[in-house]
C-alpha cells in the first residue's frame, strides 16, 4: 500500500537553529499538506500546497515557517528560528483529490525537539 | 468558530464488550467528517470518510454513522489490537481542504 514517508523520525535542535523536516507523499497525489501536534493537544493544520504553491495556511504558519517541494517528490517544512514551543510531532499528508473518497494519508511523523 | 468535540477522552473496555465513540460538530456546511486511528508515535491512519447525513460506513469491527450534528464510531466485540487513539475531523467548508481534529478519544481493549 502507498505510503507517505517523512525523515527523519525524531530531530534534537538548539533553539534559534533552521531545521529542515522532509517528506515523500503519494507518488500520484497532487494535494499537501503539514500538520502538527503539540504532546497532549489536538492534530493542527498549518498549511496546504497544491499547483507548486501555497494554497492556504493557519495563523500558526508565520514568517519562521516556509515550504516547498524542490523537485517533484519531496516536499519539505522549513522552520528558520526554531523556539521551545516549536517542540511537537510534524505530520505530512497528500491526498489525490483534496481528501475526497480517500482521505488524506498521513506520514509516521517527525518528533522535533527544540532545547 | 467549526469546533469538533468527542467523547469520552477514555474509554476502557473488555475483549468483545461493544461500545461507541461520539465525535460532535458545529461547521457551517459540512464538506466531510473523517475518522482516524492513531497508534502511540504514529501519524494519523485513515478509517472512513462520511458525507451526508444517513450515511454509514463498515470495516471489519468499526461501523461509522453521521447525523447533521454528530457521528459515532460503533465497535463491535473489540480486540486488544483496537486500543489506539480513535481521530474525527471535519472538512471546513468553502474552498479548503483542512482538516479540524478532535482531541480524540483514547481506547484500551483488555484480553
Amino acid at each position: 500500500e502507498p505510503e507517505v514517508t517523512q525523515t527523519p523520525s525524531h530531530q534534537v535542535t538548539q533553539m534559534g537553529q533552521e531545521v529542515i523536516l522532509r517528506c515523500v507523499p503519494i507518488s500520484n497525489h497532487l494535494y499537501f499538506y503539514w500538520y502538527r501536534q503539540i504532546l497532549g493537544q489536538k492534530v493542527e493544520f498549518l498549511v496546504s500546497f497544491y499547483n507548486n504553491e501555497i494554497s492556504e495556511k493557519s495563523e500558526i504558519f508565520d514568517d519562521q515557517f516556509s515550504v516547498e517541494r524542490p523537485d517533484g517528490s519531496n516536499f519539505t517544512l522549513k522552520i528558520r528560528s526554531t523556539k521551545l514551543e516549536d517542540s511537537a510531532m510534524y505530520f505530512c499528508a497528500s491526498s489525490g483529490e483534496g481528501g475526497r473518497n480517500y482521505g488524506y494519508t498521513f506520514g509516521s511523523g517527525t518528533r522535533l525537539t527544540v532545547v | 468558530e467549526d469546533q469538533v468535540t468527542q467523547s469520552p477522552e477514555a474509554l476502557r473496555l473488555q475483549e468483545g464488550e461493544s461500545s461507541s465513540l461520539n465525535c460532535s460538530y458545529t461547521v457551517s456546511g459540512l464538506r466531510g467528517l473523517f475518522w482516524y486511528r492513531q497508534d502511540p508515535g504514529k501519524g494519523p491512519e485513515f478509517l472512513f470518510t462520511l458525507y451526508s447525513a444517513g450515511e454509514e460506513k463498515e470495516k471489519e469491527r468499526l461501523k461509522a454513522t453521521l447525523t447533521k450534528k454528530e457521528s459515532f464510531l460503533h465497535i463491535t466485540a473489540p480486540k486488544p489490537e483496537d486500543s489506539a487513539t480513535y481521530l474525527c475531523a471535519v472538512q471546513a467548508p468553502r474552498n479548503t481542504d483542512k482538516l479540524i481534529f478532535g482531541t480524540g478519544t483514547r481506547l484500551q481493549v483488555f484480553p
